[in-house]
């Protein structure tokens, strides 16, 4: 079984261009997440979602950012005219359909985007 | 928002020597997780506690959940080279995202 795959594993963008993340989740899982690390600081959450609906989005910036996770397909992150400040590591984590406290998320590679 | 707060931020060490990292918080949690986190690449999930007290094993590490479940530890005994990496505690929100602590990054020298 194939872990949560995530591409590219780097990308590099210039101030203005459009960035787009992919996560394909482990087979089975129906809820994904993605996560933003800056540099010299944690891991925050950004956004949960399930198959075409966004079940939380309270970690994302109001501007420019937005997350889909269709039908068919794997998740996308897209960060519209990107800005320096949006160089990080963005990690897409999944997990199947669990309740209680013992939840477990896995976390795929992650993607590093530059902003020259 | 839970805030967690990870203790010591950097810890380098010789290989054979013990050492306990802590994660504490004002907060109640129903669980907390600890995760490793390597260069390059996703953090991976350690363990999780759940009950008040409870002790896990995991090899070399031990995790311990606070009596009133709001901090943790993790304590390494005999460190080996292959311990080094990021170490992160996190907790799931009532939404089922996870806040993490800031980290605490480990390096053990040969």
């Amino acid at each position: 079984n194939a872990g949560v795959m995530q591409n590219p594993r780097h990308l590099v963008r210039r101030r203005g261009q459009e960035a787009r993340l992919r996560c394909s989740p482990m087979k089975g899982h129906s809820h994904v997440y993605w996560y933003r690390q800056l540099p010299e600081e944690g891991l925050k959450f950004m956004v949960y979602l399930q198959k075409e609906n966004i079940i939380d989005e309270s970690g994302m910036p109001k501007e420019r950012f937005s997350a889909e996770f269709p039908k068919e397909g794997p998740s996308i992150l897209r960060i519209q005219q990107v800005v320096r400040g949006d160089s990080a590591a963005y990690f897409c984590a999944s997990s199947p359909w669990v309740t209680g406290s013992r939840d477990t998320q896995y976390f795929g590679p992650g993607t590093r985007l530059t902003v020259l | 928002t839970q805030l967690l707060e990870q203790s010591p931020q950097f810890l380098s060490i010789q290989e054979g020597e013990n050492l306990t990292v802590y994660c504490n918080s004002s907060s109640v949690f129903s669980s907390l997780q600890w995760y490793r986190q390597e260069p390059g690449e996703g953090p991976v999930l350690l363990v999780t506690v759940v009950t008040g007290g409870e002790v896990k094993k995991l090899k070399r590490l031990t995790f311990q959940f606070g009596d009133a479940r709001k901090d943790s530890s993790l304590h390494i005994t005999a460190a080996q080279p292959g311990d080094t990496g990021l170490y992160l505690c996190a907790a799931l929100g009532t939404a089922r995202q996870l806040t993490f602590g800031s980290g605490t990054q480990l390096t053990v020298l040969p």
